[in-house]
């Protein structure tokens, strides 16, 4: 049974360019959360996607946006990337019955230049 | 914002010790979770605490939780070399998402030999 697989693992961009990370739910699981991990900080909550749509958002610019699959797949897409954009990258998915309890993906590591 | 904060911000023990991290929060909350990061890449979900229970026991995972002062503990007894690991609480709005999750700066711990 895989779980929550991220693609890619690493990306290099540069300022003002836009990024697109990948995230496949761990199987059974229908909702996906996203969040941005600056080095040597805890975990900060972009948003979560359930039934294809944005049901909750965390205190980021309109720069991040998001978008799930049929399949419960989902996109994190970042234009105009900044410098402080550089983060590691979670995607987390749950069955929504199961509340709260996430299963995390390895992560992208994004370096802006 | 990082609503949660560990304490301390970096434990080192020999095997067979036990480690002891607090976690403060600032809000209500409905539950409280503690996750294991190895190596800053994906979160390892280790257990929940509901916001009407005390304590709960999970193998060598011991967590309690007092709501009056807004704290919690993550005991793990009998430390491994495995253990080593950076450990977050993370925390849900009460009347929030359970996906919402705000975590705190984590403590790392080391285990020696």
């Amino acid at each position: 049974d895989a779980g929550v697989t991220q693609s890619p693992t690493h990306l290099i961009k540069t300022r003002g360019q836009q990024v697109t990370l990948r995230c496949s739910p761990k199987s059974g699981h229908d909702t996906v959360s996203w969040y941005q991990q600056a080095l040597g900080q805890g975990p900060q909550f972009i948003f979560q996607y359930y039934e294809e749509e944005e049901r909750q958002r965390g205190n980021f610019p309109d720069r991040f946006s998001g978008h799930q699959f049929p399949n419960y797949s989902s996109e994190l897409n970042v234009n105009a990337l900044l410098l402080g954009d550089s983060a590691l990258y979670l995607c987390a998915s749950s069955f929504i019955r199961f509340g709260g309890k996430l299963f995390f993906g390895s992560g992208t590591q994004l370096s802006v230049l | 914002s990082q609503q949660g904060e560990e304490d301390p911000q970096a434990l080192s023990i020999q095997e067979g010790e036990n480690a002891t991290m607090n976690c403060s929060y600032k809000t209500s909350i409905n539950n409280l979770q503690w996750y294991r990061q190895n190596s800053g890449r994906g979160l390892v979900h280790l257990i929940l605490i509901r916001s009407n229970e005390r304590e709960k026991h999970s193998g060598r995972l011991r967590v309690t939780l007092d709501t009056s002062k807004k704290s919690s503990s993550l005991l793990i007894t009998a430390s491994r070399a495995a253990d080593t690991a950076s450990y977050f609480c993370a925390t849900d709005a009460k009347g929030g998402s359970n996906y919402k999750l705000t975590f705190g700066k984590g403590t790392l711990l080391t285990v020696n030999p």
